[in-house]
């Protein structure tokens, strides 16, 4: 069982839809959960983190996890032709040097 | 903000020969640095991390003569791909621990797809 698992996808919607994105893991030990943004042909951006349990908000974003089910997901609200990015989740144990495990992303399509 | 620039964004090179990609991080200091590969539908797997000044640390599977790690200052680190074979076909990435941003602050470069022939 790979550590972190992701649907691939791909992903498409029509402008306004509201998208959830999701990732389950298997390490108990995580403590980060991240969501990065892929554009084509670029590295990934941080678009949000949460540590530990719990949601949070930024803008149309949400973030959610819930570690007693190993389930974490993003919610995009009013979503707009450029979100059309591939999603990647990742997720770090505690502690400085501790790297990240990447979840293999999801290609989002966002019709205008 | 952090930026991190990776040069060359695409290289082609013939099978047997090395091929070096460097990451600058531009107004700030990389202590850390971590490469990735990431195949085609496939996740950022990490290769290495180098911490300026000291061996690098290479994760399970990745050859470290064949991938040559080199971060000898705070602002730049490379990556150099010995003796290329057409399997080592990826996107590469590198990313810098970013100062200021706690425990989750990673600034990636904009990634190399080399291409083996």
């Amino acid at each position: 069982q790979k550590e972190v698992e992701q649907d691939p996808g791909p992903l498409s919607v029509p402008e306004g839809a509201i998208v959830s994105l999701n990732c389950t893991y298997s390490n108990s030990a995580f403590q980060y959960f991240m969501w990065y943004r892929q554009y084509s042909r670029k590295g990934p951006e941080l678009l949000m983190y949460t540590y530990s349990s719990g949601n949070k908000e930024d803008g149309r974003f949400t973030a959610q996890v819930d570690k007693s089910s190993k389930y974490i997901s993003l919610f995009i609200r009013d979503s707009q032709p450029s979100d059309s990015a591939t999603y990647l989740c990742a997720m770090k144990r505690l502690g400085g040097s501790e790297k990240l495990v990447f979840g293999k992303g999801t290609k989002l399509t966002v019709n205008p | 903000g952090a930026v991190v620039s990776q040069h060359p964004s695409w290289v082609i090179c013939k099978s047997g020969t090395s091929v070096k990609i460097e990451c600058r991080s531009l107004d700030f200091q990389a202590t850390t640095m971590f490469w990735y590969r990431q195949f085609p539908k496939q996740s950022l797997m990490l290769m290495a991390t180098s911490n300026e000044g000291s061996k690098a640390t290479y994760e399970q599977g990745v050859e470290k003569d064949k991938f040559l790690i080199n971060h000898a200052s705070l602002t730049l680190s490379t990556l150099t791909v010995t003796s290329a074979h057409p399997e080592d076909s990826s996107f590469y990435i590198c990313s810098a621990a970013t100062p200021g941003q706690g425990l989750v602050g990673y600034t990636f470069g904009s990634g190399t797809r080399l291409t083996v022939v």
